[in-house]
């Protein structure tokens, strides 16, 4: 157990819709980083928040948006979603130099 | 932009050792890192390098050359649980810790 915790595990939605993946880092770690696993791709960096402030953006959608809360939770918000927008999403948590990953949410897209 | 390559599939057999090499061209280096994953599941942290040389950690090692791009993780007297992909993945900036991955060799470890 890496102590990052995510929420749903699994989602199915339809396409044009709007979800909420939820995730809790570590306990005492600031920052959260935010990626995608598809198919076709490895591991895509998304985005990252360090203590409610983003810090570093990837190659995330404008249709995608995340936040870090003051209990350190962070959310991430994808919209008006398509098919090829189901992925494996991972959430870390971690300190230089490392990085512990949450279990995932699955989201399927229909 | 950030080029980072690993083979794609391994197989080998129990109790045997493999060897996966990544290169990798980066606008950047602060650091190389490997994780195990198995399918389905979160990656998990195998280890780290930063300066070149070997870092030993139990069955596994990792070696990194700076100058050359290049890193390989050394798994040895390999067991079943050991079939996965393993990722690799590097550091660029000094700023955030975002990671660039590779897409992962597949390791079959058979009987």
């Amino acid at each position: 157990d890496s102590g990052v915790t995510q929420t749903p595990k699994h989602l199915i939605t339809a396409t044009g819709q709007r979800v909420t993946l939820r995730c809790s880092p570590r306990s005492g770690d600031l920052s959260v980083y935010w990626y995608q696993q598809s198919l076709d791709q490895g591991l895509q960096f998304l985005i990252q928040y360090y203590n409610g402030e983003e810090r570093a953006k990837g190659n995330i959608l404008e249709r995608f948006s995340a936040q870090q809360f003051p209990d350190l939770h962070s959310e991430l918000n994808l919209s008006s979603l398509e098919l090829g927008d189901s992925a494996l999403y991972f959430c870390a948590s971690g300190e230089a130099p490392l990085a512990f990953f949450g279990q995932g949410t699955r989201l399927t897209v229909v | 932009g950030q080029n980072i390559d690993q083979p794609t599939e391994m197989t080998a057999t129990e109790g045997a050792i493999v060897q996966i090499n990544c290169t990798y061209q980066t606008s950047g280096f602060n650091g190389l890192f490997w994780y195990q994953q198995h399918a389905g599941e979160a990656p998990t942290f195998l280890s780290y390098n930063v300066l070149d040389g070997l870092e030993e950690k139990g069955r596994f090692s990792s070696f990194l050359s700076r100058s050359k791009g290049y890193s390989y993780l050394l798994l040895k007297e390999l067991q079943m649980k050991d079939s996965a992909s393993y990722l690799c993945a590097v550091r660029s900036s000094s700023n955030d810790y975002k990671l660039s991955f590779g897409a992962g060799t597949t390791v079959t470890v058979r009987a």
